[in-house]
């Protein structure tokens, strides 16, 4: 059962914001939605993290909507060096920690 | 990633012999993760820590061990090697059960 879904893959031009979306229709009430991407190669890293509200950080932005069903992911200013997957997770936190399940992802590609 | 480093980073080894791959950290965190990563799969969690000699199973446990004995360091074990288990393997730390994962820079193993 995949609990997100995400287009396979976006294009963005450089310095335009790009806006990747992702679908958790199935999101229950104490799931927090996770955003990651991984740079070819590298190990994945981590973006940004919310329950409800908004949230905004040094990277990115993070808009939910209210229902909690979607969530979209914003990149203010997309640099080349922004092309990698990115991975929209849903994650309930429990006492033994969080276990991350990631998905396919959307390859964005930002040319100039 | 600053932190975190995984030892080895390529290793080529032969079917039927044991590998341990290596997970050190610095940060002093109290969970710490294994995943793989294979075409066709993305990531995968192998087994998790969450405390000093405390460890639990991911989705894809079949075939490796773990061992924390002291908070910096989760090693993960392969006891008989088999090809199906070449892969990129990434090991991740957190500091509490809410926070983003850092992850280190990842092993390429190769079983022939």
């Amino acid at each position: 059962d995949a609990k997100t879904t995400q287009p396979t893959s976006m294009d963005c031009a450089e310095g335009r914001a790009a806006n990747l979306p992702c679908n958790h229709s199935t999101i229950s009430g104490n799931e927090y939605v996770y955003w990651y991407r991984q740079i070819h190669s590298q190990g994945p890293q981590y973006i940004i993290h919310g329950l409800k509200n908004n949230e905004t950080n040094e990277m990115a932005s993070l808009i939910i909507t209210e229902d909690r069903k979607s969530s979209t992911l914003i990149l203010p200013h997309a640099t080349l060096r922004d092309t990698a997957v990115y991975y929209c997770i849903v994650m309930l936190f429990n006492n033994a920690g969080n276990m991350l399940t990631f998905g396919g992802g959307t390859r964005l590609m930002v040319k100039p | 990633d600053a932190g975190i480093t995984q030892s080895p980073r390529h290793k080529v080894t032969e079917t039927g012999t044991p590998v341990t791959l290596r997970c050190h950290q610095t940060e002093n965190h109290r969970y710490m993760y294994w995943y793989r990563q294979d075409p066709g799969h993305g990531l995968r969690l192998i087994h998790y820590s969450y405390g000093v000699k405390d460890t639990d199973k991911g989705e894809v446990s079949d075939g490796y061990s773990v061992s924390r004995s002291k908070t910096e360091d989760f090693l993960l074990t392969l006891e008989s090697a088999t090809s199906s288990q070449t892969s990129v393997y990434f090991c991740a730390i957190s500091r509490t059960s809410q926070g983003g994962y850092t992850f280190g820079s990842g092993t390429r193993l190769t079983v022939v």
